[in-house]
């Protein structure tokens, strides 16, 4: 069954420096993988996805995420981190089916001034 | 404006009351999710429709019920049966199933 890992409960960085939120994945095939933010009390917002071509891929808010297939890793990157940028990160993988997505548990970011 | 609405924000329900959650769209996607979080787990699928008329039951469907008439519509229904439904509800809709999903804003189910 597909399915992802974020290894991290919880992500400090203080404003300004780069920020990394992992996410790992395990799948039969080629993944499709994507990431969502949550602010408190919201729902999810939709940052990237990866279906396929290049490794490097750029979302929103000046988000990139970056696919390691020998790692099988989507760890998602910022090079300079805000402070707005404090909330809920969401890794997820579409299901084997081909519909709906199972959810890694969440990686809370906390960025300090 | 395009986008996901649900209704209520905020839901208490009583023992051994049915409520129905509403989840409405205006993005002409044929796919609609209902999926359901708590602290530290995730999302989990309750159920998701691909098309009208048309829906499956998700990885914790019990307890819990939907019906998909309109494509624009996708209620949940929460049961007496479900033991343990205070939780914070999450409704999406997506083009195709390979597609982005756009979240509504959930609603907040507490049981007294």
């Amino acid at each position: 069954a597909q399915s992802v890992a974020q290894p991290e409960d919880q992500v400090n960085v203080a404003e300004g420096n780069p920020l990394t939120v992992k996410c790992t994945y395990s799948v039969s095939g080629n993944p499709y993988l994507f990431w969502y933010v949550q602010y408190p009390n919201r729902g999810l917002q939709f940052l990237l996805k990866y279906i396929t071509g290049d490794n490097l891929v750029k979302g929103s808010y000046g988000f990139e995420a970056e696919f390691n297939k020998s790692q099988t890793s989507f760890h998602l990157k910022k090079p300079s981190a805000l402070v707005s940028d404090s909330a809920l990160y969401f890794c997820a993988v579409l299901r084997d089916s081909g519909y709906a997505l199972n959810f890694g548990k969440g990686t809370s970011l906390l960025v300090t001034p | 404006d395009g986008g996901i609405t649900q209704s209520p924000k905020y839901l208490f329900r009583k023992e051994g009351q049915n409520v129905t959650l509403s989840c409405e769209q205006n993005l002409n996607h044929d796919a609609m999710y209902w999926y359901r979080q708590d602290p530290g787990q995730g999302l989990r699928l309750i159920y998701y429709s691909q098309i009208v008329n048309d829906f499956q039951k998700g990885d914790i469907a019990e307890g819990y019920s939907v019906s998909r008439e309109k494509k624009e519509s996708f209620p949940l229904t929460v049961t007496s049966a479900q033991k343990n439904p205070t939780a914070f509800y999450l409704c999406a809709s997506s083009v195709t199933s390979i597609g982005e999903q756009f979240f509504g804003p959930g609603t907040r189910l507490t049981v007294l």
